[in-house]
């Protein structure tokens, strides 16, 4: 079945860097891919999303990459600050087909000050 | 909007016991979930509906029933509770029948099995 990767598991940089978190799809049939924020002890929330007919999106310091090709797409946050410090997660689906949500396992982003 | 709101928030349970933990949403969603997190991990799929009187499984349906009667409402049973249970139980809503929209999560149902 279809796997989603994520990594790193835990990232930390220092207030002001930019974060890159990566996340690797195993069908090449998939065709959205979500990008979730979960502060600690709160739900999840959409920040981001893509759909496989656009290679980049951007939403003022988040952006989406999406490489078809290697079947990869990467979470970038520029100018890091503290209440960016949350868990990550990705997921991908394949549109009116499957009807489930692949997620991957988080990614801890640790924003120093 | 209340957006999606689930019962109770948190609940201790025997083994063996059986309880339903409640969902409902006020948005007019076609398509609602329902997901597992364990300490420290990912959302693992449980059941999801794509309407009502539609229900089908997830990754991890053991041990667990949904039914979905109307638009609004998803509860989730858990038929003999068991250790492996406890976790944090989100209820998630979509506008998008075939999932690829944005969830909506619920705060969250915190499950201890003893």
């Amino acid at each position: 079945g279809e796997n989603v990767e994520q990594h790193p598991s835990t990232l930390s940089v220092q207030e002001g860097d930019s974060a890159v978190i990566k996340c690797t799809y195993s069908d090449s049939a998939s065709n959205y891919f979500p990008w979730y924020k979960q502060e600690l002890g709160k739900r999840p929330q959409l920040i981001i999303d893509i759909r496989s007919n656009v290679g980049e999106k951007k939403d003022q310091r988040i952006a989406v990459t999406l490489n078809k090709t290697a079947k990869h797409f990467s979470l970038h946050i520029t100018e890091t600050q503290p209440e960016d410090s949350a868990v990550y997660f990705c997921a991908d689906i394949i549109m009116d087909s499957n009807y489930q949500l692949i997620w991957g396992a988080g990614t801890k982003l640790i924003i120093k000050p | 909007n209340a957006g999606v709101t689930q019962t109770p928030k948190f609940q201790v349970l025997k083994t063996g016991q059986s309880m339903t933990l409640q969902c409902a949403q006020d948005m007019n969603h076609e398509y609602m979930s329902w997901y597992r997190q364990d300490p420290g991990m990912g959302l693992r799929l449980i059941h999801y509906s794509v309407g009502a009187g539609i229900t089908d499984q997830g990754e991890v349906p053991n041990g667990y029933n949904v039914s979905r009667s109307t638009t609004e409402d998803f509860p989730l049973r858990l038929l003999s509770a068991a250790p492996s249970q406890t976790s944090v139980y989100f209820c998630a809503s979509s506008p998008t029948s075939g999932g690829a929209d944005e969830q909506y999560f619920g705060p969250g149902t915190r499950l201890t099995v003893t």
